[in-house]
C-alpha cells in the first residue's frame, strides 16, 4: 500500500519568505508527527497530532513555525519569514494510533534557505 | 527526552562481525521503545521494537535488549553486512528520539 508521502521533495527559498510543506499520511493513521533533521544530526521533534485532540506543539522552535492537519489526514507545516538556520530536512511520520506504536516515515522535504 | 547532538557518534565494524549499538533513554516511565535505521537520503525505517515488560526481543539478525534499571537499550546486529551501513536511532514512547549512531561497515 501507499506509504507516507511528502511534497515538495526539495525546496529552495530566499530568507524572509514563507514556505509550506505538505505531508500525506498513510490512510487511516490517526497520529501524525513532524520532525526536523539538520545535516548529520538526529531528529528534532516539532509537533504531534492525534485524532481530534489538540496538537502537542511543544517542539516548535519559534512562533514562525505552525502546522495544521485538515480532516484528520493531510498536514501542512508552515514556516514564516524563513531564516538560514531553518535549512534542514523536514520529516513527517504517521502511526495507527498515539504514542506506543510504530511510526512510518515519509522521505522528507529538504529545505534550503538562501 | 534527549536533545539532538552536534555530531553523531560512529561505530566501525568489520563485515561479518556482530555490531552492538547502545542508547540511553531518559524517562523511566517509558513503555515502548523502537530502533530505526536511516539510510542516506531516506526517512527512518522501523527495525524492531520492545515493550517495557520485556528484557529481550529477537528479529531477523537483530536483537534488542532493554535494561530498565540503568535505562539502557541496545541493538545487536549479527553478521553485519554492507547494507547495514546507516544511522541507527532509538526512540522511546515516540516522538522522543535518541541522538543516533552511524554504523560504518569495513570491507
Amino acid at each position: 500500500g501507499a506509504g507516507v508521502s511528502q511534497s515538495p521533495s526539495n525546496k529552495v527559498t530566499e530568507k524572509g519568505k514563507d514556505v509550506e510543506l505538505r505531508c500525506d499520511p498513510i490512510s487511516g493513521h490517526t497520529a501524525l508527527y513532524w520532525y526536523r533533521q539538520s545535516l548529520g544530526q538526529g531528529l528534532e521533534f516539532l509537533i504531534y497530532f492525534q485524532g481530534n485532540s489538540a496538537p502537542d506543539k511543544s517542539g516548535l522552535p519559534s512562533d514562525r513555525f505552525s502546522a495544521e492537519r485538515t480532516g484528520g489526514s493531510v498536514s501542512t507545516l508552515t514556516i514564516q519569514r524563513t531564516q538560514q538556520e531553518d535549512s534542514a530536512v523536514y520529516l513527517c511520520a504517521s502511526s495507527p494510533g498515539g504514542a506506543g506504536l510504530e511510526q512510518y516515515f515519509g522521505p522528507g522535504t529538504r529545505l534550503t534557505v538562501t | 527526552g534527549e536533545s539532538v547532538g552536534l555530531h553523531l557518534p560512529t561505530l566501525s565494524v568489520q563485515e561479518g562481525d556482530n555490531s552492538i549499538i547502545n542508547c540511553a533513554y531518559s524517562n523511566s516511565a517509558s513503555d515502548y521503545f523502537i530502533w530505526y535505521k536511516q539510510e542516506s537520503g531516506k526517512g527512518p525505517q522501523f527495525i524492531i521494537d520492545i515493550r517495557s515488560n520485556m528484557d529481550k526481543r529477537q528479529g531477523q539478525r537483530v536483537t534488542v535488549l532493554l535494561n530498565k534499571t540503568v535505562k539502557h537499550l541496545s541493538l545487536q546486529i549479527a553478521a553485519t553486512q554492507p547494507g547495514d551501513s546507516a544511522v541507527y536511532f532509538c526512540a522511546e514512547d515516540p516522538p522522543i528520539f535518541g541522538k543516533g549512531t552511524r554504523l560504518h561497515i569495513l570491507p
